[in-house]
């Protein structure tokens, strides 16, 4: 089944220690989307990549940071986790952007971050 | 600016009762899309239903039906004859037709007791 993978489901990081997320899709959509979701909250857009071309949203802190190597994976860096940082972060994928009667997102299983 | 009202923190009920979840949204740009999303107690997000502001159209879908009044800016979603796995967090999210981002709602968590 087509379908947005990430892994791992469960990360824990040291404080100030590096990590990644990463995100893979089989759907060969074109855009891919990180959320951050705090506990209780809804998902926090941090950026999207459509096709190769990053999009930051203007209240993301410097600290995420994202690669897109190829059209199936995406990845997500927190180079200095702090423990405002922990949280569920969501990747999502659509097929097309905005405009379009592709433009719904399809979410993949989240990994939880805890800082410690 | 857009946003999403979903005035209905968490609302519990017994299993078959029908349920209505409000939505309320704002947005001046005439273009638009309506989305709802469950994520259960596993974390991801399951779409729903896509609505565009054109398409005032109700759906039904098995127990899920939506009900979409441009007039009253809402988007509201029955759940009939509710069932144990229904229970979950839902979103209405909202993107504006020039715009690549989803504006969600602060979710309203549903509990169906047996």
């Amino acid at each position: 089944d087509a379908m947005v993978i990430q892994n791992p489901r469960y990360q824990v990081t040291q404080f100030g220690k590096p990590v990644t997320l990463s995100c893979s899709q089989t759907l060969n959509h074109n855009v891919m989307y990180w959320y951050q979701q705090k506990s209780s909250q809804a998902p926090k857009l941090l950026f999207h990549y459509y096709d190769k071309d990053f999009n930051n949203e203007a209240d993301t802190p410097d600290n995420f940071q994202s690669r897109r190597p190829n059209t199936s994976f995406c990845f997500l860096d927190i180079r200095s986790p702090g423990l405002g940082d922990a949280a569920m972060y969501l990747c999502a994928t659509s097929r097309d952007l905005a405009d379009s009667s592709y433009n719904e997102q399809f979410f993949g299983p989240g990994t939880r971050l805890t800082v410690l | 600016a857009q946003k999403v009202t979903q005035a209905q923190t968490e609302i519990s009920v017994v299993e078959k009762e029908d349920v209505t979840l409000d939505c309320v949204y704002e947005t001046r740009d005439t273009t638009y899309y309506l989305f709802w999303y469950k994520q259960p107690p596993s974390g991801e997000l399951v779409f729903l239903i896509r609505r565009n502001s054109f398409d005032e159209q109700n759906e039904i879908s098995g127990r899920y039906s939506w009900n979409f009044q441009k007039s009253t800016s809402s988007f509201n979603f029955t759940i009939t004859a509710s069932q144990v796995v229904d229970s979950a967090v839902y979103f209405c999210a909202l993107k504006i037709g020039s715009g690549d981002k989803l504006t969600f709602g602060t979710g309203t968590r549903l509990a169906v007791r047996p």
